[in-house]
C-alpha cells in the first residue's frame, strides 16, 4: 500500500492553469476509474473536488477537471485564482480492496 | 444541517486502547458507506478503514489490521472506530467521511468529512 506519488509543490500565476500528476501502478489507477482529488486548506478538513477520475461534484467549480491515462492520474486547474492555493491529494481503490491516498502537492497562487 | 462530528480522541500511552466515535446527522446514514482517514501532524492522507451500509463489507489498511475494528450502528447513526494496541505512530487527526455515492458498496469518493479528533500515544 505504497502512497500514490505526486508532485510535491506547483505555483502559476492567476489565470494560468496548472495539472498535478499523481502516479501509480496497474494495481489502482492503472485498474481502477475510482480515482478522487482533495482540496485541503490550512486547518479544514478535505474538500472532494473529483471522483471516478472525471466527475465533478454540484458546487465544485467547472475550473477543476480530472483525467486518466495508464497508472497516471491528473487534476487540471484552470484559471488559476487565489483561494485554489491549497493541498491537492489524489486517491484511488486498489485491488487489495483498500484506498490509496496521494503523498500531496502543495498549489501556490504567485 | 448535513454533517459528522468526531470526537473521543485524546492523550493514550502506547499499548493501550481508545474509541472513537462519529456521530452523523442531516442524511440518511444506513445509505451510505463510511470510512476513517487520518492524518499525522504535518503529513498527508492515509486511509485507516471503511464499512458498508450493513457492515457486511469491512477493510483495513495493512498498518491497522488486526489492531483497529471499525464499526457503525445505523439506529444511532454513528460510526466507531476501537482502536487497540496503540502505537506512537498511529498519532494523528482521525476523520470520518461519508462516501458520494449512496445505496452502492462500489469505491466511492469521500464527499463529507468531520472536524477530526486528535489522537495522541505517548508515555
Amino acid at each position: 500500500q505504497s502512497a500514490l506519488t505526486q508532485p510535491a509543490s506547483m505555483s502559476g500565476s492567476p489565470g494560468q492553469s496548472i495539472t498535478i500528476s499523481c502516479s501509480g501502478t496497474s494495481s489502482d489507477i492503472g485498474y481502477y476509474n475510482y480515482v478522487s482529488w482533495y482540496q485541503q486548506h490550512p486547518g479544514k478538513a478535505p474538500k472532494l473536488m473529483i471522483l471516478d477520475v472525471t466527475y465533478r461534484p454540484s458546487g465544485v467549480s467547472h475550473r477543476f477537471s480530472g483525467s486518466k491515462s495508464d497508472n497516471t492520474a491528473s487534476l487540471t486547474i484552470s484559471g488559476l485564482q487565489a483561494e485554489d492555493e491549497a493541498i491537492y491529494y489524489c486517491s484511488s481503490y486498489s485491488s487489495s480492496n483498500t484506498y490509496v491516498l496521494g503523498t500531496g502537492t502543495k498549489v501556490t497562487v504567485l | 444541517e448535513v454533517q459528522l462530528v468526531e470526537s473521543g480522541g485524546g492523550l493514550v500511552q502506547p499499548g493501550r486502547s481508545l474509541r472513537l466515535s462519529c456521530a452523523a446527522s442531516g442524511f440518511r446514514f444506513d445509505d451510505y458507506a463510511m470510512h476513517w482517514v487520518r492524518q499525522a501532524p504535518g503529513k498527508g492522507l492515509e486511509w485507516v478503514s471503511g464499512i458498508n451500509w450493513n457492515s457486511a463489507n469491512i477493510d483495513y489498511a495493512d498498518s491497522v489490521k488486526g489492531r483497529f475494528t471499525i464499526s457503525r450502528d445505523n439506529v444511532k447513526n454513528s460510526l466507531y472506530l476501537q482502536m487497540n494496541s496503540l502505537r506512537a505512530e498511529d498519532t494523528a487527526l482521525y476523520y470520518c467521511a461519508k462516501v458520494y455515492w449512496g445505496s452502492t458498496s462500489r469505491p466511492n469518493g469521500f464527499a463529507l468529512w468531520g472536524q477530526g479528533t486528535m489522537v495522541t500515544v505517548s508515555s
